[in-house]
């Protein structure tokens, strides 16, 4: 089955710095890749997400890339804000049947410090 | 408000006990999914529902048995609740095809004592 490692486990920025956050996934025939936030005692919420046709997204302060050769993806926040300081999870799927499942990463603590 | 909605969102239960937990959606969404979130924080799926069918059953002990009455409800009830079942569970659904985005509920933290 599909295997996603993330990292780094946690990181610390000043605000207004970049945050990056880095996924590798282990089956090639995933085509879908979103991004998690997860704050504290709420559900993972959809922060962005990317499909294998494209390479890059943006989303204002956030933008995902994806390189299905070296299969691996990232997440990266430009002019970080306290509110931004969360668990961030990535995962990947096959996407389209009824079969799929997202299988996600262990999760990145990010804290902003203002 | 649409949402996944969860209940109870907290639940403290004794060793042996039988409890459930309940989801629903009013997204209109086709599958759903229940996922635990142990401390480390890590999610793993433990069972998905498409139109009320069972399509994913991953390696969860069978005292874990999932109901769907109807697409828009996935309830999971556990029977001899065990201290290692303590973690905070996640409902979710989706719509399998183009858009293909999972809503997850607010969760419920289930601790057995």
């Amino acid at each position: 089955g599909e295997n996603v490692e993330q990292h780094p486990s946690t990181l610390s920025v000043q605000e207004g710095d970049s945050a990056v956050i880095k996924c590798t996934y282990s089956d090639s025939a995933s085509n879908y890749f979103p991004w998690y936030k997860q704050e504290l005692g709420k559900g993972p919420q959809l922060i962005i997400d990317i499909r294998s046709n494209v390479g890059e997204k943006k989303d204002q302060r956030i933008a995902v890339t994806l390189n299905k050769t070296a299969k691996h993806f990232s997440l990266h926040i430009t002019e970080t804000q306290p509110e931004d300081s969360a668990v961030y999870f990535c995962a990947a799927a096959k996407g389209g049947s009824s079969g799929d499942k997202l299988t996600f990463g262990t999760g990145t603590r990010l804290a902003v410090r203002p | 408000d649409t949402a996944v909605s969860q209940t109870p969102k907290y639940l403290v239960t004794q060793m042996g006990n039988d409890k459930s937990i309940k989801c629903e959606q009013n997204l209109g969404h086709d599958t759903m999914y229940w996922y635990k979130q142990d401390s480390k924080k890590f999610l793993k799926i433990m069972f998905s529902y498409n139109n009320k069918e069972l399509i994913i059953n991953e390696t969860v002990p069978n005292r874990f048995s999932p109901k769907s009455p109807d697409k828009a409800h996935l309830n999971l009830h556990i029977n001899s609740l065990e201290l290692g079942d303590s973690a905070v569970y996640f409902c979710a659904s989706s719509r399998q095809g183009r858009e293909w985005g999972y809503t997850f509920g607010s969760g419920t933290r289930l601790t057995v004592v």
